[in-house]
């Protein structure tokens, strides 16, 4: 059974450039999440959805930060334009319960 | 507002020795809890968690976890490490209900020295 697919794993870009970061939650899971991890932050949640709804988007740092999940299988987060403190490791994860899953990531560089 | 604090942000061992990791939420209603590990360069897997039933729940790789309510703790322990326990440790909580969102600590490191 596969497991939560991210891509890319890895991402340099420049400053101003549009990045989008891509999810393939786990089969049968109902919740996906999307998360932010820093050194100086740590882990941090972006936004997540339920059933493809947008539940709470109250971490999205600013304007600049998009998330869309067209269908049960699929979702996007959007960076636009990009700035060297976007920075980080971006995770999804998805649950069907109370338990997540978390996929490898996206280690996002901005220079 | 719902917090999980985790008091030791850096913790330095050696092989065999025990380990006890803290985690404390601030949240008054039924909550579930979690710890979750994360290894260098990888990402986060679930170590144990605890819905309800028994507060002494056994995780994975030989770790367990004792839920006391009274002092709204979670915490983590494993009698003796190995250096492969060398990784990041989250402690997360979330309510009982239908949200899912989880209210993370700020992890703590372990380095487990050969």
């Amino acid at each position: 059974d596969a497991g939560v697919i991210q891509s890319p794993r890895h991402e340099v870009t420049e400053m101003g450039q549009e990045v989008t970061l891509r999810c393939k939650p786990i089969s049968g899971h109902d919740y996906l999440f999307w998360y932010r991890q820093t050194m100086m932050r740590g882990l941090e949640l972006l936004i997540y959805f339920n059933n493809n709804v947008p539940i709470d988007d109250s971490g999205m740092p600013e304007d600049r930060f998009s998330a869309k999940m067209p269908n049960a299988s699929f979702s996007t987060l959007k960076i636009q334009p990009s700035e060297p403190r976007d920075s980080a490791v971006y995770f999804c994860a998805s649950a069907r319960q109370e338990t997540q899953y978390f996929g490898p990531g996206t280690r996002l560089l901005v220079l | 507002a719902q917090s999980v604090s985790q008091h030791n942000h850096h913790v330095i061992l050696s092989e065999a020795a025990s380990l006890e990791l803290g985690c404390n939420y601030s949240y008054g209603g039924t909550v579930n809890l979690f710890w979750y590990v994360q290894y260098p360069g990888q990402h986060l897997q679930l170590l144990l968690k605890y819905f309800s039933g028994d507060p002494l729940v056994k995780g994975i790789k030989g770790f367990e976890a004792e839920f006391i309510k009274s002092k709204f703790s979670f915490n983590l322990r494993k009698p003796s490490v190995q250096w492969s326990d060398t990784a990041e440790y989250f402690c997360a909580v979330s309510n009982a209900g239908n949200n899912r969102k989880l209210i993370w600590g700020l992890g703590t490191s372990l380095a487990v020295n050969p």
